[in-house]
């Protein structure tokens, strides 16, 4: 079974300056993708950035990068230039390639970027 | 409209009452899940449709939980008999096919009295 671990249940940064988000996963899969989800107060989910195992190279997303650690099994985030609305609940989550392809999810950091 | 649209967007009901959820997908997603979002547990998946193929079903926590999906677009979940464990908010989300991204709803806040 995969878990995915996100050690830091809250965080604040201020307006402009960057975050970085930390998470770390368990899995015997070789292949699979990475995502982060933010999840403002309105409850939709929302697709942030989405990392292919395979992939050496780091996805980014404008403001938005990942630092990929295959074997340290470690995919963080990196928040540059924190706006007001990027405060957020942010979820870090698996999907095995094959099969059902179902996400499994950390339990969520709460982002505030205060002004 | 273009996003994934769950209904109703909040329901409250007794306990042992039975429930239903519904889930419409983007058109033309073939792929279609149902998750469960709770203080307690997180974000849990419940349940996969894709397609004409039988539905994964491994993540519905009883036998009082199921889903259908017709036609192979709308999704509806039904809670029978509903327990207090079971006040959660439960969210869709649908994918071009199974290794595509996955967008949401905004779920579905159950409370059961």
């Amino acid at each position: 079974a995969q878990t995915v671990t996100q050690s830091q249940p809250e965080m604040s940064v201020q307006e402009a300056e960057t975050v970085t988000l930390s998470c770390t996963y368990d899995t015997s899969e070789s292949n699979y993708y990475l995502f982060w989800y933010k999840q403002p107060p309105s409850r939709q989910m929302i697709l942030v950035i989405r990392q292919e195992a395979y992939k050496q190279q780091n996805a980014t997303e404008n403001r938005f990068s990942v630092n990929f650690q295959k074997a340290a099994k470690s995919f963080s985030l990196k928040i540059s230039d924190s706006q007001l609305g990027d405060t957020a609940m942010y979820f870090c989550a698996f999907s095995a390639q094959g099969g059902s392809e179902k996400l499994v999810f950390g339990k969520g950091t709460k982002l505030t970027v205060n002004p | 409209g273009a996003g994934v649209s769950q209904s109703p967007s909040n329901k409250v009901t007794e306990k042992g009452k039975d429930v239903e959820l519904r889930c419409d997908p983007i058109s033309g997603h073939t792929a279609l899940y149902w998750y469960r979002q709770s203080l307690g547990q997180g974000l849990e998946f419940l349940i996969y449709f894709q397609g004409n193929s039988a539905p994964d079903k491994s993540g519905l926590p009883s036998d009082r939980f199921s889903a259908e999906r017709t036609g192979g677009s709308v999704s509806t979940l039904t809670i029978q008999r509903t327990q207090q464990e079971d006040s959660a908010v439960y969210l869709c989300a649908s994918s071009l096919w199974g290794n595509q991204p996955q967008h949401f709803g905004d779920g579905t806040r159950l409370s059961i009295l």
